[in-house]
């Protein structure tokens, strides 16, 4: 019962360094999203793919890249940590689109700390 | 655009009934999604509306009016477990599919 699989789970940059958020689910759903959570802020959508070879900006794209070459596997590439970018993230796959009212599951969650 | 409010804090007696309230704007509709985080924890599925009414699953029941944009989340015979974060997420049509957009959340404490 792996489900929605997020590594590493704490990280530590410094600005300006480049890494990579891995993402991997189990149960064959064709939508993954990614989110980043700030105290306040709430949940905000990266970026979101609906199926193998398609990706799509969310709320707050600026900084990351996707892509989805698979449809187990989505990861985000952070380019050029910026402090900004300190938060924790959170993928997410769903069956399909919640637009039908699919369930979004979500992995545990990745610490991630630019300094 | 979207606009989602809840309340940001909360707090309740174990043993007693909480309401928590969402209203939401969005440019389309496609049904609305409660969740609950602990601290520290992902997000967990609680419950979906897409049609007005109440749905009851156990100690806790979700409401819809779509026509007042607004839904409540109600905690029956709350416990010390329920003290939690609990998300509000509406569909918004931007982008080439749409996705889920999330509330701030509401941080319900539970005291004995």
């Amino acid at each position: 019962n792996a489900g929605v699989t997020q590594t590493p789970k704490f990280q530590v940059l410094k600005t300006g360094q480049s890494m990579t958020l891995q993402c991997a689910q189990d149960m064959n759903h064709e939508y993954m999203s990614w989110y980043r959570q700030d105290p306040g802020m709430g949940l905000r959508l990266i970026h979101y793919s609906v199926g193998a070879g398609i990706t799509d900006q969310g709320e707050v794209p600026n900084g990351y890249n996707v892509s989805r070459s698979t449809t187990e596997d989505f990861p985000l590439r952070l380019l050029s940590a910026a402090p900004s970018q300190t938060s924790v993230y959170f993928c997410a796959s769903s069956y399909s689109s919640p637009l039908s009212g699919n369930t979004i599951y979500f992995g545990e969650g990745s610490w991630l700390t630019v300094v | 655009g979207q606009n989602i409010d809840q309340p940001t804090e909360m707090t309740a007696t174990e043993g007693a009934i909480v309401q928590i309230n969402c209203t939401y704007q969005t440019s389309g509709f496609n049904g609305l999604f409660w969740y609950q985080q602990h601290a520290g924890e992902a997000p967990t599925f609680l419950s979906y509306n897409v049609l007005d009414g109440l749905e009851e699953k156990g100690r806790f029941s979700s409401f819809l009016s779509r026509s007042k944009g607004y839904s409540y989340l109600l905690l029956k015979e709350l416990q010390m477990k329920d003290s939690a974060s609990y998300l509000c997420a509406v569909f918004d049509y931007g982008g080439s599919q749409g996705n889920l957009i999330f509330g701030k959340g509401t941080k319900l404490s539970v005291k004995p």
